[in-house]
């Protein structure tokens, strides 16, 4: 089955700089790939997705990129802001189903 | 994007009791609900997927009949926790998904804990 690796754990950024977090996943049947952001006490919430028939996809301040025979995808964030910090988790579907999940990285952005 | 409602938000309940969680997408029909546990600092874990009219299919180690799973209706998926003990207490969430989407949206979660 998937496999979904994330890193960092945690990363903590002063406000303004960029934030990049990366996943790996094992299965090349999967071919969507979303990134939730879960703010404490929360459901996560979609906050950027791609799938596979494009390398990257950009929505203001989040990008995500996409290497398809590596097998790993990027979420990066620039300009951060405090209401920035929260849990990301990237994930990994075929066809929007049986999503598996990384295990989240802890985003802190400083003021 | 979709709307899932997730209810209770909070539930306190004393073991050996049964607690009933509901999830609602409200503005599309899920044919496929989702249902997750997530323990603190930590992932979420797929319990079951459920489509709707049949009955769910349970990830390894999750027991059916302590996690009873329902899902009548397009709208509507519930989660009973039977005879719950202090184990049990975490955060459930649940996603859904439908034919016409491939994203998955996710209701607002209810934090279980069981005294």
């Amino acid at each position: 089955g998937e496999n979904v690796e994330q890193h960092p754990s945690t990363l903590s950024v002063q406000e303004g700089d960029s934030a990049v977090i990366k996943c790996t996943y094992s299965d090349s049947a999967s071919n969507y790939f979303p990134w939730y952001k879960q703010e404490l006490g929360k459901g996560p919430q979609l906050i950027i997705d791609i799938r596979s028939n494009v390398g990257e996809k950009k929505d203001q301040r989040i990008a995500v990129t996409l290497n398809k025979t590596a097998k790993h995808f990027s979420l990066h964030i620039t300009e951060t802001q405090p209401e920035d910090s929260a849990v990301y988790f990237c994930a990994a579907s075929p066809y929007g189903q049986n999503f598996v999940f990384g295990p989240g990285t802890r985003l802190s952005v400083l003021p | 994007g979709a709307v899932v409602s997730q209810h209770p938000s909070w539930v306190i309940c004393k073991s050996g009791t049964s607690v009933k969680i509901e999830c609602r997408s409200l503005d599309f029909q899920a044919t496929t609900m989702f249902w997750y546990r997530q323990f603190p600092k930590q992932s979420l874990m797929l319990m079951a997927t459920s489509n709707e009219g049949s009955k769910a299919t349970y990830e390894q180690g999750v027991e059916k009949d302590k996690f009873l799973i329902n899902h009548a209706s397009l709208t509507l998926s519930t989660l009973t926790v039977t005879s719950a003990h202090p184990e049990d207490s975490s955060f459930y969430i649940c996603s859904a998904t439908s034919g016409s989407l491939t994203e998955a949206f996710f209701g607002q979660g209810t934090r279980l804990t069981v005294v």
